[in-house]
Order: structure tokens, then sequence, then C-alpha cells
């Protein structure tokens, strides 16, 4: 059964304090990644998709990369507007996304 | 930007009444989807629609549960007879191609089955 594990579950960083948000996946013939970013009360936002190991994608302050087990989210010099729960979901041959429970960040000024 | 939109935000509803949930998804986009998400938990797929039937489905869709897209424009899911463990937020997608490709979503319909 494919599966999506992110940790930690929570982050709290101060403004400026860089981390990374851990996504672990086991998929049968993964054919995409993707991150999504979700604020209080609304639907997913798309930031990225990853398609095979090795593979960057940046955005702003966020970069994305993939291996073949596990795709990182690494957060630089973070700012209060970045706080929201992000999401990791990996598809494989089919339509469905399969999301993880996502990683609940708040950076305080 | 072309966004998603959804209808109502709220819906509150008996148990065993029959809701209809609705969404415009984006303009240029053949791809939708209905996924949900129960409070506290992960955002779960339901189902998936292009050229005008179901491509896939997940063990959740079950009988109770049907998608129509009546116009250009709309896209719904009826819930036929609502039970309480249907209350979550529940959330249109769409996307300009299928399978890999980054879906867009609305900000949700709030359902509540009391």
């Amino acid at each position: 059964e494919d599966q999506v594990t992110q940790s930690p579950e929570a982050l709290r960083l101060q403004e400026g304090e860089s981390s990374s948000l851990n996504c672990s996946y086991t998929v049968s013939g993964l054919r995409g990644l993707f991150w999504y970013r979700q604020d209080p009360g609304k639907g997913p936002e798309f930031l990225f998709t990853l398609y095979s190991a090795g593979e960057e994608k940046e955005k702003e302050r966020l970069k994305a990369t993939l291996t073949k087990k596990e795709s990182f989210l690494h957060i630089t010099a973070p700012k209060p507007e970045d706080s929201a729960t992000y999401l990791c979901a990996v598809t494989n041959s089919g339509y469905a996304l399969n999301f993880g429970k996502g990683t609940s960040l708040l950076v305080t000024p | 930007e072309p966004e998603v939109t959804q209808t109502p935000s709220h819906q509150v509803t008996q148990m065993g009444q029959e809701v209809i949930l609705r969404c415009v998804p984006i303009s240029n986009h053949l791809y939708f989807y209905w996924y949900r998400q129960i409070l506290g938990q992960k955002v779960e797929f339901l189902v998936s629609f292009y050229n005008n039937e179901i491509s896939e489905k997940s063990e959740i869709f079950d009988d109770q549960f049907s998608v129509e897209r009546p116009d250009g424009s709309n896209f719904t899911l009826k819930i036929r007879s609502t039970k309480l463990e249907d209350s979550a937020m529940y959330f249109c997608a769409s996307s300009e191609q299928g399978r890999n490709s980054p879906l867009h979503f609305g900000n949700g319909t709030r359902l509540t089955v009391t």
C-alpha cells in the first residue's frame, strides 16, 4: 500500500531560522511528488512537482528536492507569512493524489 | 489569476438528507476532482472525472456519492443520504492535463451533518 509520511508534524521557527521538512514515501512506480501549502480554512495551494530523483525546484525562500525514498522542502530565512501547513502528495499510475498528514509550520517574528 | 470556486462555503444538513456541493473549475481545465478532509486528518481522494465520465474513484466513493457536469462550467458532488461521518471539508480541484499534472484546489465546502 502506498504511504506518505511527513515529519515533523509541527515546527516552530524564528524568523530567519532556516530548516527542512521531510516527506518519506513508499509507492510503486512514482510518477510525481507534489508539495502544497495549505492555510487555515483554505484549499491546498500548489507549490512544486518533482518527477525524478535528483530533481530540484525553487520558488522564493522554498526549495524542494527529491530522492528515491524521500523529498525535502527547505525553507531559507523564513518569514511569518510562510506560516502554514505544508502537504506532500504522491501519484503513481492513476489520477489520485495520496497526501501525507502535513507539517504545520509556525514562523515567529 | 483564474481560480476554482466552490459554493456554498458551509453547508449544514440533517442525517439522511441529500446535499449537492457545487464547483466551477478553471475554464480551460479538462480534468476535475473531489477530495475531502475530515477535521484533523489528511486530504483524501474521492473521484476524478474526465470527458463526462469517472476516470478513477476511491473506496470512499460508494453508491451514496455521484458526480455530474451538468453544463459547460459547473461540476457537482451529490451525497444522497448523508451520514454523520460525512462531515468534512470537501475540496474541488481541476487540472489542465491528467496524470501527474498539478491540481488547483478551491477553498472548499465545509459540510456539517447533524
